[in-house]
């Protein structure tokens, strides 16, 4: 069984500032980490996973995350933000087996309310 | 394009009364969820399903029912017997289950907001 811990309901930040969004979680097994973003009354899309290899993982919208195995973290993390990252932002986790292929459910995080304010 | 459709997008319907969301793919994916969202409590699964004519309950199924009778389509009842139904419904599917690597990555549609009055 996985669970998802994101550390910040809400993160109110300046445009043009940086900004880090906390996940961490908790599994029995090897989990391969995603983070998505939704936008008011639509639909999660993707904004990057960590699969395998370098543990720094870039995604789309200038957005990067670390995977930290020992600390068993995954941050969210955008140098400077825009008044469009404005959105709730969500870390997942899935388990997968030793051929690495998932156990088939993602486990999701409560969701991280980003604010840009101009 | 390929993707998920859910339909209808906004939806208002008097107690007591059951309804029935859409989800339609075109991905080609085996998998289908059902998904509730309300405020500050993240994604909750009500239902999934790995194949066509097999589903299995999620997390919250109780006053839910699902039907997989064609792989790319995925329909939720909610029923009257769901307590408090009034919520935001995303729909998603995973890639093919049975072959390649399946990470778990899910794809989702726009979403169904269903309001009881």
């Amino acid at each position: 069984a996985q669970s998802v811990t994101q550390l910040d309901s809400q993160v109110p930040v300046f445009e043009e500032a940086p900004v880090e969004l906390r996940c961490n979680y908790s599994s029995s097994v090897s989990v391969y980490l995603f983070w998505y973003v939704q936008y008011p009354n639509q639909g999660l899309q993707l904004l990057l996973k960590y699969l395998s290899g370098s543990t720094l993982v870039k995604g789309i919208n200038g957005f990067e995350a670390e995977f930290n195995k020992s600390q068993t973290s995954f941050h969210l993390r955008k140098p400077s933000v825009h008044i469009s990252d404005t959105a709730e932002y969500f870390c997942a986790v899935s388990g997968f087996n030793a051929g690495g292929t998932s156990y088939g459910k993602l486990t999701f995080g409560q969701g991280t309310i980003l604010t840009v304010h101009p | 394009d390929g993707g998920i459709t859910q339909s209808p997008k906004y939806l208002f319907r008097k107690e007591g009364q059951n309804v029935t969301l859409s989800c339609e793919q075109n991905l080609n994916h085996d998998a289908m969820y059902w998904y509730r969202q309300d405020p500050g409590q993240g994604l909750r699964l009500i239902y999934y399903s790995q194949i066509v004519n097999d589903f299995q309950k999620g997390d919250i199924a109780e006053g839910y029912s699902v039907s997989r009778e064609k792989k790319e389509s995925f329909p939720l009842t909610v029923t009257s017997a769901q307590k408090n139904p009034t919520a935001f419904y995303l729909c998603a599917s995973s890639t093919p289950f049975g072959g390649g690597v399946n990470t778990g990555e899910l794809f989702f549609g726009e979403g169904s907001r269903l309001t009881v009055l």
